[in-house]
């Protein structure tokens, strides 16, 4: 049972516009929210996160939006790089387990 | 944001070998460090909770004496493949998690991973 989904395997956008990574997930007991940026043979790096208390959280050209009704979280990029070409991964947990659930993973390339 | 290191980066060895990987967290104490493990183009698989000074906690299917754990100190776990085989052949990534006590914010770090092949 996938509890963290990314339906989409992959996306391209092209440089300087706005990249839009999205997320669902169907466990409620979920109150804690992560994006991670991998590059191949590469351990994921941590981008940003997001409490189930907000609904918003920006971090640069990073934003991460969470909507709790629809268990929904998405990742905008913008203005879209180049070097954001990467795959990016969506992460929840519940606190007090520590243990993160990741979703399969959207593949970003950034078209110059 | 938070280094953690793993060593080797590569390895590659015979079947019937047993291979050790190191975590450590480079700038900051973890008392709870995890092992991954990832195939080609899928996610990340929890593999084992690792808690310093305790049994490390493993998730349903992975063999505890096959993946061996032991946190000996607030900044350093291992895994240790015994018996490798083919089919263990895998990229190997540990975290460590990283909480502030005075936000109450946590976060895992993530090392590089290690790229094992067995033969």
């Amino acid at each position: 049972d996938q509890q963290v989904k990314q339906n989409s395997p992959s996306l391209s956008v092209q440089e300087g516009r706005i990249s839009i990574l999205n997320c669902d997930y169907t466990n409620s007991m979920f109150d804690y929210f992560l994006w991670y940026k991998k590059y191949p043979a590469e351990g994921p790096t941590f981008l940003i996160s997001i409490s189930s208390i907000k609904d918003k959280n920006e971090d640069g050209r990073f934003t991460v939006f969470l909507n709790k009704s629809a268990k929904h979280l998405s990742l905008h990029i913008v203005p879209s790089q180049p070097g954001d070409s990467a795959v990016y991964f969506c992460a929840a947990v519940t606190s007090g387990t520590y243990k993160y659930i990741f979703g399969t993973g959207t593949r970003l390339k950034v078209l110059a | 944001g938070a280094v953690v290191s793993q060593h080797p980066s590569w390895v590659i060895c015979k079947s019937g070998t047993s291979v050790k990987i190191e975590c450590r967290s480079l700038d900051f104490q973890a008392t709870t460090m995890f092992w991954y493990r990832q195939f080609p183009k899928q996610s990340l698989m929890l593999m084992a909770t690792s808690n310093e000074g305790s049994k490390a906690t493993y998730e349903q299917g992975v063999e505890k004496d096959k993946f061996l754990i032991n946190h000996a100190s607030l900044t350093l776990s291992t895994l240790t493949v015994t018996s490798a085989h083919p089919e263990d052949s895998s990229f190997y990534i540990c975290s460590a998690r990283d909480w502030k006590v005075r936000t109450g914010q946590e976060t895992q770090y993530f090392g590089p991973g290690t790229r094992l092949l067995v033969l």
